[in-house]
């Protein structure tokens, strides 16, 4: 079975705070995804990287950053948390670059920023 | 308009009907997903498919690539059927997701 793990499922911060969200897979996977998901919006795709040190931005990169050092790794980072980051953060994983794969998804963070 | 729309977004059934959420989509696309989230968040895929139709159980999801629309059927519906259920299309390593279909079935 594929197992994609998120560090949280649950987090609560405050505004200004720097907030690290960490998703781990055991498949030697390529790609990673980060999402957001919103009530009414469906889910939103932040960052990927489909390689160690590579990242490009989805479609709503702004307030974020994310960090690949290893290959099962994939951070995202809230440089300075605000109340709109609030929602669902879930991150997905799928094969290799540039062939169509199925995504497997992590359990989700719900992150909630006072 | 959204790239991926699905209808409908709400439904409720009693358990043994027979259910149909469809999904619609206006780009050009490799595969189309069709995935489920029970309440906690956790997403998993149910479907991928280019053409024709698959079967899973109970479920049964078709596409017409050239109508860019897909259904998804859920036969002897029971209560733990009760979920969202969301279509996903893309030809690339991204997907664009449609809004989801909040699905009830009571007993």
């Amino acid at each position: 079975d594929v197992k994609v793990t998120q560090s949280s499922r649950y987090l609560v911060k405050r505004t200004g705070e720097k907030v690290f969200l960490e998703c781990v897979q055991d498949m030697d996977h390529e790609n990673m995804f980060w999402y957001r998901q919103d009530p009414g919006l469906g889910l939103r795709l932040i960052y990927f990287s489909y390689d160690v040190k590579m990242k490009e931005k989805g479609d709503i990169p702004e307030g974020y950053s994310v960090s690949r050092e290893k290959k099962e790794r994939f951070s995202l980072i809230l440089e300075s948390a605000s109340t709109n980051q609030t929602s669902m953060y879930l991150c997905a994983i799928s094969g290799r670059r540039n062939s169509y794969n199925e995504q497997f998804f992590g359990p989700g963070t719900r992150l909630t920023v006072l | 308009k959204n790239e991926v729309e699905q209808s409908p977004q709400n439904l409720t059934a009693q358990e043994g009907e027979f259910i149909t959420i469809n999904c619609s989509y206006s780009v050009g696309i490799s595969a189309l997903h069709w995935l489920q989230q029970h309440p906690g968040g956790g997403i998993v895929s149910l479907f991928m498919l280019s053409s024709g139709k698959k079967k899973h159980g109970r479920l049964i999801a078709t596409i017409n690539i050239q109508e860019k629309h897909s259904s998804l059927h859920i036969t002897a519906s029971h209560p733990r059927d009760s979920a969202v259920y969301i279509c996903a299309v893309g030809n690339t390593d991204k997907l664009i997701f449609g809004t989801g279909t909040r699905l009830q079935v009571f007993p």
